[in-house]
């Protein structure tokens, strides 16, 4: 079984500040983990994703997530906001091979204050 | 290269009627995912299918929740008779073969209101 825990559901942040979402894990084989961003009113578009390797992943408009296996998380940073970041974010998880399944998280809204 | 196309974007019926929404993947991809996503969640999987087969569709509802994917390519996700509960985005994905769940492509979903 796999799932995924985001706590709280609305994050705030001025532009040019530091952005963190949390996200944690629970899964009985490794797992992929993903970032995903969803903008009003369009689909889900992938950020970052961690499989095997690196544990320090960079994914798109200067996002990157760590994966600590320690302590079952996979936060979201980046260093500068800027308000094209407003989004809600969803991280997921899954584990290796075709017939495996994503799991979501109920996301976090991320609001950026000019 | 066009992404996954769903329609109608939005659909407001009222309850006990049914509706249906429609799915072209990415050209060249087999696997085709339907979510549903409720309003604050994350989406939850309803059915995949492998080019024609679904081969995971353990949490559609099947009293009233049906799904096809005639050639293997575009697809449908019917629900008859609604329900208020059904009011949710429903999201189509797909991805190539055997890439699983780490290549999924969403389209922008129908957002559809029961009454």
């Amino acid at each position: 079984a796999q799932s995924v825990t985001q706590l709280g559901s609305h994050v705030s942040v001025s532009e040019g500040a530091l952005v963190l979402l949390r996200c944690n894990y629970s899964s009985s084989v490794p797992p992929y983990l993903f970032w995903y961003v969803q903008y009003p009113n369009q689909g889900l578009q992938l950020l970052l994703k961690y499989t095997t390797g690196a544990t320090l992943v960079k994914g798109i408009n200067g996002f990157e997530a760590e994966f600590k296996k320690s302590e079952t998380s996979f936060h979201l940073t980046k260093p500068s906001a800027h308000m094209s970041d407003a989004a809600e974010y969803f991280c997921a998880v899954s584990h290796t091979g075709a017939n495996s399944k994503l799991t979501f998280g109920k996301g976090i809204t991320l609001s950026v204050r000019p | 290269e066009a992404g996954v196309v769903q329609s109608p974007r939005y659909k407001i019926i009222e309850k006990k009627q049914p509706v249906a929404f429609w799915c072209n993947p990415i050209s060249g991809h087999n696997t085709l995912y339907w979510y549903r996503q409720n309003l604050g969640q994350g989406p939850e999987l309803l059915i995949r299918y492998e080019n024609e087969e679904a081969v995971d569709d353990s949490q559609l509802p099947k009293d009233r929740f049906s799904a096809e994917r005639l050639k293997g390519v575009d697809s449908t996700l019917k629900i008859q008779p609604a329900e208020l509960g059904d009011s949710a985005v429903y999201l189509c994905a797909s991805s190539p073969i055997a890439a699983g769940a780490y290549e999924q492509y969403f389209g922008p979903g129908t957002r559809l209101t029961v009454t």
